[in-house]
């Protein structure tokens, strides 16, 4: 399987920064990356997918980017909305897998 | 709009067998890949695998001797059963759609079931 590591665990941030998190593949995935938010109590949703590809409907202060094994997610400037778990998922191989997650809170 | 909702037991004994249906409205299970993924604190978010409309499969090695995925279209519904679980079994099962006529990335969710395995 292709490892997935994510990094901050968690994120201490305050409205209005901006936010960066890495998920780094363990073998070269070309840009078969996908990023989704969960918040509590709801289903994950689909931010970014081919590392930099914004999904429908998702507000353009968020920001993918990287290819191979590095791969960032860029909140240019943090809302009261964006406090979640952000999640990296590589699609390169057939057993899909899934980062760690990044918890985002409030400092 | 699509919308997918799981359901099933919310308590499943060590060792028996898990089963859960999603089932899809606002659109059809047909020509689609259908994934069930599973959330808990302890290891975040996993494949568990996916089926096709037509019936194919492909499970996640972890799970794939236990794992056993089908669809009804005339119910537009897909299932999910797994066999002999433990309290690591504990966890949010989603069913996901891929996005367009992908496997993935995952475009569509489910809220989740929480099953915890108990006795």
């Amino acid at each position: 399987d292709i490892q997935m590591t994510q990094f901050p665990s968690t994120l201490s941030a305050s409205v209005g920064d901006r936010v960066t998190i890495t998920c780094r593949a363990s073998q070269s995935i070309g840009n078969w990356l996908a990023w989704y938010q969960q918040k509590p109590g709801r289903a994950p949703k689909l931010l970014v997918y081919e590392a930099s590809t914004l999904e429908t409907g998702v507000p353009s202060r968020f920001s993918g980017s990287g290819y191979g094994t590095e791969f960032t997610l860029t909140i240019s400037s943090l809302q009261p909305d964006d406090f979640a778990i952000y999640y990296c998922q590589q699609y390169k191989s057939y057993s899909l897998t899934f980062g760690g997650g990044t918890k985002v809170e409030i400092q | 709009q699509v919308q997918l909702q799981e359901s099933g037991p919310g308590l499943v004994k060590p060792s028996e067998t898990l089963s859960l249906t999603c089932t899809v409205s606002g659109g059809s299970v047909s020509s689609y890949y259908w994934n069930w993924i599973r959330r808990s604190p302890e290891k975040g978010l996993e494949w568990i695998g996916y089926i096709y409309y037509s019936g194919t499969t492909n499970y996640n090695p972890s799970f794939k001797s236990r794992a056993t995925m089908s669809v009804d279209l005339s119910k537009n519904q897909v299932f999910l059963k797994l066999r002999s679980v433990t309290a690591a079994d504990t966890a949010v099962y989603h069913c996901s759609r891929g996005q367009g006529s992908s496997v993935t990335p995952f475009g569509y969710w489910g809220q989740g079931a929480l099953v915890t395995v108990s006795s």
